[in-house]
């Protein structure tokens, strides 16, 4: 069946710092890419998504490029802020027969950005 | 607005006093599913509903039920909850996908429910 590995958290960094968070997936289809981001308390609210291979989303300031040669879906973004310290999940999406869109999500990679 | 509910935001009961969450969603989406989140297992699938009277299990179904009898509104139901079940569960929708469109739809979450068994 279809996987999600993301990097184990806690990622700590400080203010204005380079933010990888690697994510590899292993799947049958073709399926489509998600990064989520769950503030404290909240629901999980999609970051940014990409549907076919080479496309990169962006949101916000967070990027990342669907690269189906290295079956991976990094979120970057140059210069984080406080308030991005949220957990980030790494999720595809493939349809099942019958129409269904079946959703695999990875472990989550809490981020905490210090001052 | 947009949005997905859920009720109640937070519970503590006892093993074995029947319990349900609501879910409510008010975006006409077709798709609903619940999850559990679990400290380093991520979000685990428990059922879905791909529209109304049609219902299936996730990959944690045991010990849950749900049902869809109003496309706006899919409860889950602990019928003889355990410690075991204590958990941070949300409710999500997204509309339906069509073959050879692509499964490109993000879902849409509730904010959680946490729930406490003792």
């Amino acid at each position: 069946g279809n996987s999600v590995t993301q990097m184990e958290g806690p990622v700590t960094l400080s203010e204005e710092a380079f933010l990888t968070i690697n994510c590899t997936y292993t799947a049958t289809g073709y399926p489509s890419l998600f990064w989520y981001v769950q503030y404290p308390g909240e629901g999980l609210q999609l970051l940014l998504k990409a549907t076919k291979a080479d496309d990169k989303g962006s949101n916000k300031g967070f990027e990342a490029t669907y690269r189906k040669e290295t079956t991976s879906f990094h979120l970057e973004k140059g210069s984080v802020q406080v308030s991005d310290s949220a957990v980030y999940f790494c999720a595809l999406s493939d349809t099942l027969s019958g129409g269904y869109q079946k959703v695999t999500f990875g472990t989550g990679t809490k981020l905490q950005v210090i001052p | 607005e947009a949005q997905v509910t859920q009720n109640p935001r937070y519970l503590i009961t006892v093993t074995g006093k029947k319990l349900t969450v609501t879910c409510s969603q008010n975006m006409n989406h077709e798709y609903m599913s619940w999850y559990r989140q679990d400290p380093g297992l991520g979000l685990r699938q428990i059922y879905y509903s791909m529209n109304v009277e049609v219902t299936d299990k996730g990959d944690v179904p045991e010990g849950y039920k749900v049902s869809r009898k109003e496309k706006r509104n899919f409860p889950l139901i602990l019928e003889s909850p355990s410690p075991n079940q204590t958990s941070l569960y949300f409710c999500a929708s997204s509309p339906r996908t069509f073959r050879g469109i692509g499964s490109n739809q993000p879902q849409h979450f509730g904010d959680g429910t946490r729930l406490s068994i003792l």
